[in-house]
This record gives structure tokens, C-alpha cells and sequence, in this order.
């Protein structure tokens, strides 16, 4: 039973428009969310991450907005830029409990010059 | 500079001979981790640890075994390794539960 779920495998988006990418959860327990880029033959980056009090976190182009009520969250990146091409995960976590995270399958995003 | 390393970045192998892929982490974080990362099926987590000789299942955990003896290594041991391990293992840490994960470059593992 996947409990984080990127149903889009794949995205391409015009470079300078906005991208969006989506994430479902079905754990109710989950209060921690995290999104991860990942470029070829590396390993994953930190790009930004939200807690359940909030609905919305900025840092710079990009944007993370948490529906609870929806167990959704999705990233925006605006302007998308051809170097955010990569695969990009999102990640969840709850604060009681075990201690661990469980990652969605990953989207790949292409940015289009 | 503040690094995550595993050793070796890349391993063939046979079905049943024993091995150990070694992770070791300088920025004195207590949470560290292994995943592997599979086509269909993204990032998985083997075993997590949350501090020296502290450490719990993730949710792919058969087959593998780990060790947090010091604070900045993390072994992953394969005692009979499969076919079906073949993938791509990353380790990570962090300065504690829910604070940002710092990756390792990955291991990609063929077991033959």
C-alpha cells in the first residue's frame, strides 16, 4: 500500500512558466513533509519542506502548499528554469510513532528552453 | 567539506557471497539511514538509525542488516545477497529526526 503518491511519472513545462508538481498522502499521521530533487548518477538534495501548522513555505522560485484536509501537497516553481530538470520526490514523515520516512515514487520534470 | 561517502559507488557480485557497503558521515549527525531506489517504486528506507547502537526497520528491511557502533559510520551488510537486491542504495544522515537529509552519492549493486 504506496501511503505517498506522485501519480504524474512524468512533466515538461515551457521554460519561465510555472511548474507544479503533486503528491497525495494517506496517512493522517503524517506531519512532515519534504521535497527532494535528484539529478543523474547523484544522490538526492534537500529543496524545501513543510510542517502540518502551515499551509503554505516559500524559499526563493519555489513554493510548497499543504492541503490537509486533502492529504496533498504540491511544489511550484516559478520561473521554472532548464536546470530544474531532474526527478523530484516527495517525502513524509510522522513525529510520533517509528521514526521514519516514506518517499513517493518521483516525478521527472523537463524544462523546455 | 560537510560529506555524506559510501563505499564502493559500484559492485557486481554473486547470489549468496556476503558483503558490505560502508557509509561514513563528518558532520557529527545523529539520524542516519540507507534507501534504495528502484524504477516504479522511488525511494524505499532499509533500516534507520537515531543515534550509536539505535537502530529500526524501515519498511524494506529483509535481507539486509545494519550496525551504528560510531557516530559517523553506518554499514549496510548483505549476508546472502539476491538478484532481487539489485538496485541503487543511498545513505543518508541528519542532525536528528525530521531535519534535512544529507545524501550519499549512492552505491549501484548488481548481485548476479
Amino acid at each position: 500500500d504506496q501511503q505517498v503518491k506522485q501519480n504524474s511519472p512524468s512533466l515538461s513545462v515551457q521554460e519561465g512558466r510555472i511548474s507544479i508538481l503533486n503528491c497525495d498522502y494517506t496517512n493522517s499521521m503524517f506531519d512532515y513533509f519534504l521535497w527532494y530533487k535528484k539529478y543523474p548518477a547523484e544522490g538526492p538534495t534537500f529543496l524545501i519542506s513543510i510542517s502540518s501548522i502551515k499551509d503554505k513555505n516559500e524559499d526563493g522560485r519555489f513554493t510548497v502548499f499543504l492541503n490537509k484536509s486533502a492529504k496533498h501537497l504540491s511544489l511550484h516553481i516559478v520561473p521554472s528554469q532548464p536546470g530544474d530538470s531532474a526527478v523530484y520526490f516527495c517525502a513524509a514523515s510522522a513525529s510520533s510513532g517509528t521514526y521514519k520516512y516514506i518517499f513517493g515514487t518521483g516525478t521527472r520534470l523537463k524544462v523546455l528552453a | 567539506e560537510a560529506q555524506v561517502t559510501q563505499n564502493p559507488r559500484y559492485l557486481i557480485t554473486v547470489t549468496g557471497k556476503k558483503l558490505t557497503v560502508t557509509c561514513s558521515q563528518n558532520m557529527n549527525h545523529e539520524y542516519m539511514s540507507w534507501y534504495r531506489q528502484d524504477p516504479g517504486l522511488g525511494l524505499r528506507q532499509i533500516y534507520y538509525s537515531m543515534n550509536v547502537e539505535v537502530t529500526d526497520k524501515g519498511d524494506v528491511p529483509e535481507g539486509y542488516k545494519v550496525s551504528r557502533k560510531e557516530k559517523r559510520n553506518f554499514p549496510l551488510i548483505l549476508e546472502s545477497p539476491s538478484p532481487n537486491q539489485t538496485s541503487l542504495y543511498f545513505c543518508a544522515s541528519a542532525m536528528g529526526y525530521q531535519e534535512t537529509q544529507y545524501f550519499g552519492p549512492g552505491t549501484r549493486l548488481l548481485v548476479l
